[in-house]
């Protein structure tokens, strides 16, 4: 067990509808990042939030947005789903604002299936 | 960027030894390399992270050579829960002011009885 907590589990859900996924972090972390990981395109990085702050962007599309509430817990948000969307979302998080020695810890993932 | 190249895959049997090689040519002097491993629809799991020279854990050992231009990830004495994709992991780049954070495409090692 990480300490990070993700919820939902899995989310089943339409084309053209709005979710939010949830994380918490380790207790004491400051940052929280989001990836997507699916089947043809691996572990993607999409956005970094360190204190409350966007502290990094990947390849998120402009349908995802995010955010890191001042208990740290963060929220993504995708809309406008589309079938390409379905794919294991992943929060981690880390001590600091993402240095080379700053572990990241991974939660267990949100399985997203767009129907 | 200091882009990492790994094996797609490999092959092992329980007992043996395993070394996954990542190649990183353009690691800056700054940063360090880390190791993650990934069972199915799990999420990543920190193994181990060096700067040069050896590295140990309970779980594996790391090496680095003298350029730093490799560094190879040992799992001794495998066994079937050792499968799972292999990541490695090198620093972070710097872009605009922010830190870009790259997963590679991983190493897939299976484990045989």
């Amino acid at each position: 067990d990480s300490g990070v907590t993700q919820t939902p589990k899995h989310l089943i859900t339409a084309t053209g509808q709005r979710v939010t996924l949830r994380c918490s972090p380790r207790s004491g972390d400051l940052s929280v990042y989001w990836y997507q990981q699916s089947l043809d395109q691996g572990l993607q990085f999409l956005i970094q939030y360190y204190n409350g702050e966007e502290r990094a962007k990947g390849n998120i599309l402009e349908r995802f947005s995010a955010q890191q509430f001042p208990d740290l817990h963060s929220e993504l948000n995708l809309s406008s789903l589309e079938l390409g969307d379905s794919a294991l979302y992943f929060c981690a998080s880390s001590v600091a604002a993402g240095e080379s020695t700053d572990t990241q810890y991974f939660g267990p993932g949100t399985r997203l299936t767009v129907l | 960027l200091a882009k990492t190249t790994q094996p797609i895959s490999m092959d092992s049997y329980e007992g043996q030894e395993v070394n996954i090689t990542c190649s990183h040519n353009n690691i800056a002097t700054n940063d360090y390399i880390t190791w993650y491993q990934q069972f199915p629809s799990q999420g990543p799991r920190f193994i181990i992270q060096g700067y040069k020279t050896k590295v140990t854990n309970e779980v594996a050992s790391l090496f680095i050579p003298a350029d730093r231009k490799s560094s190879t990830l040992s799992l001794p004495r495998v066994s079937l829960s050792d499968t799972a994709v292999y990541y490695c992991l090198v620093g972070v780049a710097f872009s605009g002011g922010y830190n870009k954070l790259i997963f590679g495409a991983g190493t897939r090692l299976a484990v045989h009885p």
